[in-house]
């Protein structure tokens, strides 16, 4: 990708409540969306991703839309817990490489 | 189970040093990253490999250089260390789109 726009920097829930984290791409070849998470002290990690033939895709507690024509897709995370307060990057690649653009980072707290 | 290390966790340098980083992975992937991170700044691209002695810039590459002669290492090199390259260090390894990373290097230059 190109330029990928994350918003807001910093989100604060009351545990239970639902998280969305939400990020913008520029380029129109995009058609691989990851989300990472990085606790502290240690490396992003894959947490969810989805790819440009789909909308929605979730797991358990999180999952992902992807929105084409408006070049965004968001992280939602229902019923959250203490332990989801992190950084949260989303990313975006479109070559046949695996390189991949990042967005800068969200960190979620989440108020027990 | 997927494992990146990192050669430092943590590493103090002085000012015209020269830095090596290393980075292992086990998994036989091909492609590897080096990232930087800093605050409000998120993942910058240094360098990337696709495959041995293979590299390829980033977006921000001026002030380092890599290594890779193995495909399962992938070293990252300062040659001569200012502050303004104090930072953390990230590297990452894929076979596809999915990018596992090490646990970082937190990196001062004096």
């Amino acid at each position: 990708g190109e330029n990928v726009e994350q918003h807001p920097s910093t989100l604060s829930v009351q545990e239970g409540d639902s998280a969305v984290i939400k990020c913008t791409y520029s380029d129109s070849a995009s058609n691989y969306f990851p989300w990472y998470k990085q606790e502290l002290g240690k490396g992003p990690q894959l947490i969810i991703d989805i790819r440009s033939n789909v909308g929605e895709k979730k797991d358990q507690r999180i999952a992902v839309t992807l929105n084409k024509t408006a070049k965004h897709f968001s992280l939602h995370i229902t019923e959250t817990q203490p332990e989801d307060s992190a950084v949260y990057f989303c990313a975006d690649s479109g070559g046949a490489n695996s390189k991949l653009t990042f967005g800068k980072g969200i960190t979620l707290s989440v108020r027990p | 189970d997927v494992k990146v290390t990192q050669s430092s966790r943590y590493l103090v340098k002085r000012t015209g040093e020269k830095v090596f980083l290393e980075c292992v992975q086990d998994m036989d992937h091909e492609n590897m990253f080096w990232y930087r991170q800093d605050p409000g700044l998120g993942l910058r691209l240094i360098y990337f490999s696709y495959d041995v002695k293979m590299k390829e810039k980033g977006d921000i590459p001026e002030g380092y250089s890599v290594s890779r002669e193995k495909k399962e290492r992938f070293s990252l090199i300062l040659e001569s260390a200012s502050t303004n390259q104090t930072s953390m260090y990230l590297c990452a390894s894929s076979f596809g789109t999915t990018q596992y990373f090490g646990p970082g290097t937190r990196l001062t230059v004096l």
